[in-house]
């Protein structure tokens, strides 16, 4: 158990909807970081939070977004979602920015159908 | 940018038998390097990182990976393979910049023990 926990841990929704993933970081970890992992692509970097605020971006889409609370929860908001938006996506955090060692969930499965 | 080549999708070896998976990677500076390990269903756990200092370096149950700056490697080897060893593999790079420190992933390698 990484201490990183995420819900729900499965989703089934329809193309064109909204979801919204959830996760939380270790006791005192103050970075998050949300990844996707697809048969297609592999596991890609989608953007990483610390201490509330956006700290990098990698390869997220326009209709997805992302925020991190004072209680440094993290939510990952998928909307207009398509077939190709199935994936398991990962939350990982990490004590600090430069904390390159990086603690994952055990990840929310999206079936868009 | 960096990135990280983790060549075959599969490797598939006896129990007790030498443990190899490749990574190279790709950097304009030098990178930290990781391998984690993902069992059917649950999340990424590291095995282990090279960041900076001894090249060599152990992780968790037996395994063990060499930097080689000169091959742009860092391969994951283990003794001796078990059949827990079964799982999904992936190598990946970080960029100490300072600013961020996401994970770049290989495409993973499957790695199943034949009894």
């Amino acid at each position: 158990d990484s201490g990183v926990t995420q819900t729900p841990k499965h989703l089934i929704t329809a193309t064109g909807q909204r979801v919204t993933l959830r996760c939380s970081p270790r006791s005192g970890d103050l970075s998050v970081y949300w990844y996707q992992q697809s048969l297609d692509q592999g596991l890609q970097f989608l953007i990483q939070y610390y201490n509330g605020e956006e700290r990098a971006k990698g390869n997220i889409l326009e209709r997805f977004s992302a925020q991190q609370f004072p209680d440094l929860h993290s939510e990952l908001n998928l909307s207009s979602l398509e077939l190709g938006d199935s994936a398991l996506y990962f939350c990982a955090s990490s004590p600090t920015t430069a904390s390159y060692e990086q603690y994952f969930g055990p990840g929310t499965r999206l079936t868009v159908t | 940018a960096q990135s990280v080549t983790q060549l075959g999708s599969h490797v598939s070896v006896s129990e007790g038998a030498l443990v190899l998976l490749r990574c190279n990677y790709s950097s304009s500076v030098p990178p930290y390097l990781f391998w984690y390990v993902q069992y059917p269903n649950q999340g990424l756990q590291l095995l282990l990182k090279y960041t900076t200092g001894a090249t060599l370096v152990k992780g968790i149950n037996g395994f063990e990976a060499e930097f080689k700056k000169s091959e742009t490697s860092f391969h994951l080897t283990k003794p001796s393979a078990h059949m827990s060893d079964a799982a999904e593999y992936f190598c990946a790079v970080s960029v100490p910049t300072g600013a961020n420190s996401k994970l770049t992933f290989g495409k993973g390698i499957t790695l199943s023990v034949r009894p």
